[in-house]
C-alpha cells in the first residue's frame, strides 16, 4: 500500500513567490496533518483536517499560510508571499481513527528553501 | 510549559549498552503515546506505541508508560550504531491531535 505522498520533494524559490505543497494521504485515512520542522523549533503542528474539514489551524504561523483539503485524497499547503524564515521541511501525515491509538504516518517531506 | 518535553541530548552510549530515552507530557487526558525514530534527512518513522500503564516490548525496544507521573520512556537494548538517530516522543491528546516533543539525539559509539 502506498504511503503518504508529497510533492515537490525539494523546492528553492525566491522571497515573495507563492509556494504550493501537495499531499496525498494514505487511502482510507480520514485525518490529515501538516507539520513543519526546523532545527530551532522542532516539529510543529500547523493544521489538521478530519474528514476533509479543518479542525484546528492555530499552529499556522501567519495569514500568509493557508491549507485546503478539497477531497479525501488531496491537500495543499500554500505560502504567499514566501519569506526566507519559511525555509523548513514540511511534512504531511495521515491517520485513521479506526487504528488503535490514531497512529500518524508521515510522508517523506517537502524541503523548502526561500532565498 | 511545553506540552511534550524531551531532553535534546545528545545521548551517547557504547555499542551493546542500553539506551534510555525519556519524555514527559502535560495533558493528563492524553490517550496514546508514541516513539518515532528520525534519521538525518528522513521523515519520522514509528517504532512503537503504548496506551496502557506498564511496559510494552517489541524486539530490542521497550516502551514504558506511567500515567500518574505523566512519563513515557523508551529503552533500547543491545544498542547498535544503526540506532543513532533522533527519537521523537509523541502524545495523542484526543480530538485528532498529536503533539511531538523536540526529540532526543542518540549516538551509539562502535
Amino acid at each position: 500500500d502506498a504511503g503518504v505522498i508529497q510533492s515537490p520533494r525539494h523546492e528553492v524559490t525566491e522571497m515573495g513567490q507563492e509556494v504550493t505543497l501537495r499531499c496525498k494521504p494514505i487511502s482510507g485515512h480520514n485525518s490529515l496533518f501538516w507539520y513543519r520542522q526546523t532545527m530551532m523549533r522542532g516539529l510543529e503542528l500547523l493544521i489538521y483536517f478530519n474528514n476533509n474539514v479543518p479542525i484546528d489551524d492555530s499552529g499556522m504561523p501567519e495569514d500568509r499560510f493557508s491549507a485546503k483539503m478539497p477531497n479525501a485524497s488531496f491537500s495543499t499547503l500554500k505560502i504567499q508571499p514566501s519569506e526566507p524564515r519559511d525555509s523548513a521541511v514540511y511534512f504531511c501525515a495521515s491517520s485513521t481513527d479506526r487504528d488503535l491509538g490514531n497512529t500518524i504516518y508521515f510522508g517523506e517531506g517537502s524541503w523548502l528553501t526561500v532565498v | 510549559q511545553k506540552e511534550v518535553e524531551q531532553n535534546s541530548g545528545p545521548l551517547s552510549v557504547p555499542e551493546g549498552a542500553i539506551a534510555s530515552l525519556n519524555c514527559t507530557y502535560s495533558d493528563r487526558g492524553s490517550q496514546s503515546f508514541f516513539w518515532y525514530r528520525q534519521y538525518s534527512g528522513k521523515s519520522p518513522e514509528l517504532i512503537m506505541f503504548i496506551y496502557s500503564n506498564g511496559d510494552k516490548e517489541d524486539g530490542r525496544f521497550t516502551a514504558q508508560l506511567n500515567k500518574a507521573s505523566q512519563y513515557v520512556s523508551l529503552l533500547i537494548r543491545d544498542s547498535q550504531p544503526s540506532d543513532s538517530a533522533t527519537y521523537l516522543c509523541a502524545v495523542y491528546t484526543g480530538g485528532f491531535k498529536t503533539i511531538f516533543g523536540a526529540g532526543t539525539r542518540l549516538f551509539v559509539k562502535a
